[in-house]
This record gives C-alpha cells, structure tokens and sequence, in this order.
C-alpha cells in the first residue's frame, strides 16, 4: 500500500502570501492519478486537483499542482480569505486509494 | 444536478449493527464506482473501500478488511456501509464519493457525511 506524507503539518500564512504543499508517495506513483482535496470545517471534502496538474471544475487559477513521481506539490499562488483549511493528496492505483495525512493552513 | 444523499446520524451502543446509506443521483449509478471514507474526530480521511454497483465488484482497504462490509443495490442506486457489532472506535464521520473516470479516479461528488456515534 502507497503511504502519503505531507508537509508541513500546519502552515501560518497571511491573507496574500503564497502557499506551499507538499506530498512525498512511498513508491513511484502515476502522475495521472494524484488529486488535491480542500476541507473546510463542517463541510465534505472538494476536490482542487486531478491528475497532478489539472483543475476540477470551477478551481480558481490561484490552485496549482505539480510533481510527479514521488514528489507532489500543490501551490495557492495568493492565499484569499477562504482558502484557509485543510488540505489532502490522494492516490489512485490498483483499484485502491489512500490519502495524506493533511496540511492545515491557518491564518497567521 | 449529480449527487450523493446519505442517511442520518446515528447513535448505537457497543456490540450492535448498523447500516447507513448513500443514494446517487443524477448520473447512471451503475457506471461509476462509490467508496466510502472514514474521518474520525479531529482527524484525517481514510479510504475504506469501494464498490462498483454494475456488477458488485467490492475492494477494501487493508484497514477495514473484515470490520466492515460495502454493498449496493442498483435498483434503488444506494450503496450502503455496514458493521455487525460496533466497537466506541467506529465513532466517525463517513462520507461516501464518487470516483470519476474524468478526474482521474479523483473524488468529484462527495455525500454530506454520516455522524455514527457509538457510545454506551
């Protein structure tokens, strides 16, 4: 089973800054099956990015992702006030997926 | 409009059964895959399992193997999650979502979650 870390734990940003995501696979995983999901409190997971790279429908162009292998990173290019929550990567493979931990960006 | 509508919140004691649902509409429930995902307080999300309700096709997660088991009935196009004998660590938000093709097996529908609260 593909184990996600992701890093950091919590990220401390203010509205404006530039956000950083990562998450590192235990083993190679196919580009076109890594999404970003974004969590708010109280609310269901929405899915940001699929295939490493490309944008769900109606994700602002501020959400980018990249990477591939075992390095994948997703980058908020100008935090806004609703962009504060948790974010996770997900792989697909073999009919199974798993999730990362997490990455809670707070504001600072 | 697609979506997923699961069933209420639920509060059981240690040791009993329980089933909660997920009803898909919208979209051709058959086509798509529906799995389940975990998160219990204050925690992450952890994938469960899967089912393809077309012909049934059931996948788990090492992690929930045995604990739990994923059905489906196309006719009335819900998939269900059930326990037989709930322990105070099933204590959970469970969602389930969609799986779609388009995204890359990425989760594009989400149901708005099932408190299960087991507690004597």
């Amino acid at each position: 089973e593909i184990v996600l870390t992701q890093s950091p734990g919590t990220l401390s940003l203010s509205p404006g800054e530039r956000a950083t995501l990562s998450c590192r696979a235990s083993q190679s995983v196919s580009s076109s099956y890594l999404a970003w999901y974004q969590q708010k409190p109280g609310q269901a997971p929405r899915l940001l990015i699929y295939g490493a790279s490309s944008r769900a429908t109606g994700i602002p162009d501020r959400f980018s992702g990249s990477g591939s292998g075992t390095d994948f990173t997703l980058t908020i290019s100008r935090l806004e006030p609703e962009d504060f929550a948790v974010y996770y990567c997900q792989q697909y493979g073999s009919s199974s997926w798993t999730f990362g931990q997490g990455t809670k960006v707070e504001i600072k | 409009e697609v979506q997923l509508v699961q069933s209420g919140a639920e509060v059981k004691k240690p040791g009993e059964s329980l089933k909660i649902s997920c009803k898909g509409s919208g979209y051709s429930f058959t086509s798509y895959w529906i799995g389940w995902v975990r998160q219990m307080p204050g925690k992450g999300l952890e994938w469960m399992g899967i089912i393809y309700p077309g012909d049934s096709d059931t996948r788990y997660s090492p992690s929930f193997q045995g604990q739990v088991t994923i059905s489906a009935d196309k006719s009335i196009s819900t998939a269900y999650l059930q326990w037989s004998s709930l322990k105070a660590s099933d204590t959970a938000m469970y969602y389930c979502a969609r799986p779609s093709d388009y995204y890359a097996y990425g989760m594009d529908v989400w149901g708005q979650g099932t408190t299960v609260t087991v507690s004597s």
